[in-house]
């Protein structure tokens, strides 16, 4: 079943707001990724952490592998209306897993 | 275009008519999956294929079949769909085995709507 805990759930924030949401587990992991769904769509990978304690930025996000190796961060800053979606965290030990994911809005 | 393709994105349809999904990707890829998405619930992992003939269950297969006779196709089979099937489903596919990180990026089709009634 499933292993990753994410919170939180949903987000209602203005737009040029930061952002943050993270995902924790009872087991460690060796890698930690991010992916955005956007509406109608499948997800697509917006970060991959591969090492405990690195912090990786991809534009205005920012993710951080947590030194425990059990939990990770996703950080958007200064939001903006095409950040709307849904963010899942995702490892992966002999399967993958899933966060229930966090859905985002944007008020512009 | 690297890609998953699925087919249908929508599909409504009635409680026991067999359906099939079609999914297919051409990039060579070992690993393929489905995964349905109910609110709430996030990516439930119903099968998934190591490799050519090489299939197993994930989280919640029950009332699904899936077959993998060429590497690049990975139909998702409802024998007799009933409402509690209704749900977005996601083909996905990756490189290489889930275990190696290397190659543990996912990529995903664009889903399919699913309405039993």
């Amino acid at each position: 079943g499933q292993q990753l805990n994410q919170s939180p759930q949903s987000m209602f924030i203005q737009e040029g707001e930061d952002v943050s949401m993270n995902c924790t587990s009872s087991s460690i992991f060796n890698t930690w990724l991010w992916y955005k769904q956007d509406p109608g769509e499948g997800p697509v990978l917006l970060i991959a952490l591969y090492k405990a304690g690195e912090l990786t930025s991809n534009g205005r996000l920012t993710a951080q592998f947590g030194i425990t190796r059990k939990d990770s961060f996703l950080n958007i800053s200064a939001s903006i209306p095409s950040d709307v979606g849904i963010y899942f965290c995702s490892s992966n030990f002999n399967k993958f897993y899933f966060g229930s994911g966090t859905k985002l809005n944007v008020k512009p | 275009e690297a890609q998953v393709t699925q087919n249908p994105r929508y599909l409504i349809t009635v409680t026991g008519k067999k359906l099939t999904v079609t999914c297919s990707q051409n990039m060579n890829h070992e690993y393929m999956s489905w995964y349905r998405q109910d609110p709430g619930l996030g990516l439930r992992q119903i099968y998934y294929s190591m490799n050519v003939e090489v299939t197993d269950k994930g989280d919640v297969p029950e009332g699904y079949k899936v077959s993998r006779k060429e590497k690049r196709n990975f139909p998702l089979i409802l024998e007799s769909p009933s409402p509690n099937q209704t749900s977005l489903y996601f083909c996905a596919s990756s490189p290489g085995r889930g275990a190696q990180p290397t190659n543990e990026k996912l990529f995903f089709g664009s889903g399919t709507q699913l309405s039993v009634l």
